[in-house]
């Protein structure tokens, strides 16, 4: 199964910077079969990145997604206050379909 | 639009049988090319794929809880379940049910998610 390490564990960030968020893969995701979620506390994640780089419906243009192969990132161009969650990645080039471990970005 | 909710005991003894049921409104589960999903949390931890069913009845599981698991549909009741055989401590965690897209297996609705803890 594919394994995918998020980086860093946790990211602390004043509202108004730009998030950098990383996801690497052990093999190959096929066909960038790679999607980003946000969760915070007590809730189900959402779905904000399909296809490494293709914004979910309503998610702003803050976020944004890329990469191929094995590394990816999620860029939050600049952090608003409800940004402060955590994140994974998750791929579905390959059954089984794996999620990474997060990244909390949280408030510095 | 639609709205994925779960519900099942929230308490199984060791060695039992853990049963959730996903009720989905707003749009009809027979619908083609959608897969239904579970995914579960431990406490503090990260995301698993269990498994899915397509609408055809087909279903997949990821190979570390195969031989426990099953996922069945009732079109009549706009629903799907989950069965895990033979729980231990080590799967207490938030069960969650969602859609997984038509075309690819990335995951756009949600339930609340369950909690579900195994313990005597």
């Amino acid at each position: 199964e594919i394994v995918l390490t998020q980086s860093p564990g946790t990211l602390s960030l004043s509202p108004g910077e730009r998030a950098t968020l990383s996801c690497g893969a052990s093999q190959s995701v096929s066909s960038s079969f790679l999607a980003w979620y946000q969760q915070k506390p007590g809730q189900a994640p959402r779905l904000l990145i399909y296809g490494a780089s293709s914004r979910a419906a309503g998610i702003p243009d803050r976020f944004s997604g890329s990469g191929s192969g094995t590394d990816f990132t999620l860029t939050i161009s600049r952090l608003e206050p409800e940004d402060f969650a955590v994140y994974y990645c998750q791929q579905y080039g390959s059954s089984p379909w794996t999620f990474g471990q997060g990244t909390k970005v949280e408030i510095k | 639009q639609l709205q994925l909710q779960e519900s099942g005991s929230g308490l199984v003894k060791p060695s039992q049988t853990l049963s959730l049921t996903c009720a989905v409104s707003g749009g009809s589960i027979s619908r083609g090319g959608y897969s239904w999903t579970w995914i579960r949390q431990p406490p503090g931890k990260g995301l698993e794929w269990i498994g899915y069913i397509y609408h055809s009845g087909s279903t997949y599981y990821n190979p570390s809880l195969k031989s426990r698991v099953t996922i069945s549909v009732d079109r009549s009741k706009n629903q799907f379940s989950l069965k895990l055989s033979s729980v231990t401590a080590a799967d207490t965690a938030v069960y969650y049910c969602a859609r997984g897209d038509e075309y690819d297996d990335y995951f756009d609705y949600w339930g609340q998610g369950t909690l579900v803890t195994v313990s005597s």
